[in-house]
């Protein structure tokens, strides 16, 4: 079975570009999740989508969005991007709310670096 | 603020040994806790899950769960230099919401 996939795996961006970046979940799974972690900082909560809509966001400013494909396939987009964006964006998957014990499975993440 | 607290390390354990690894969380409503591994450049693995107060053994992976005390713990027996990497422990809400929230992870090596 495939596991979670992303990409581009590295990217890099100038100082008020935009990114795109792209997860396909693994085959079954219809949560998607999108975590920062930035160089010595642990992993941050960015955004969570299922089945289609945003279900909740972390503490980070609105030119970070995204949406959720009916595939289940999601991207993340970080607009006006700044230096300390650069970071390694980790996208999960999981199985349908409403299981409590749902696990998450991550992907390679994609690494952005903007100069 | 939700926090989870690990120790940062790193810790350094001889091969064969058991390595402890331990996460306290400040959410008492708390339901899921979960260990992933990561290496150097690379994504978080889960390793182990855990819902219930108690012990949880997997292979050489054991992992314990106090609720009362607020602490969840990892034990590595028969540690290998394969084992080597970052601990990262997960802690998820109950509370409608689906996301995790990370400690900073422990890091570990096992030294042959």
């Amino acid at each position: 079975e495939a596991g979670v996939t992303q990409s581009p795996t590295h990217l890099i961006k100038t100082r008020g570009q935009q990114a795109t970046l792209r997860c396909s979940p693994i085959s079954g799974h219809t949560s998607v999740y999108w975590y920062q972690q930035a160089l010595g900082l642990g992993l941050q909560f960015l955004l969570w989508y299922d089945e289609g809509e945003e279900r909740n966001r972390g503490n980070f400013p609105p030119r970070f969005s995204g949406r959720q494909f009916p595939n289940y396939s999601s991207e993340l987009n970080v607009n006006a991007l700044e230096l300390e964006d650069s970071a390694l964006y980790l996208c999960a998957s999981s199985l349908e709310t409403g299981i409590p014990y749902n696990e998450q499975f991550f992907g390679p993440g994609t690494r952005l670096t903007v100069l | 603020q939700k926090e989870v607290e690990q120790n940062s390390g790193p810790l350094s354990v001889p091969e064969g040994a058991i390595a402890s690894l331990n996460c306290t969380y400040s959410d008492r409503v708390s339901q899921s806790f979960f260990w992933y591994r990561q290496y150097s450049g690379k994504s978080p693995e889960l390793i182990m899950s855990i819902y219930s107060n108690g012990d949880k053994e997997d292979g050489r992976f054991t992992a314990q769960l106090n609720k009362a005390s607020q602490y969840v713990s990892l034990l590595i027996r028969d540690s290998q230099p394969s084992d080597s990497a970052t601990y990262l422990c997960a802690v998820r809400s109950g509370a409608g919401s689906y996301q995790l929230t990370f400690g900073k992870g422990t890091k570990l090596s096992v030294i042959p």
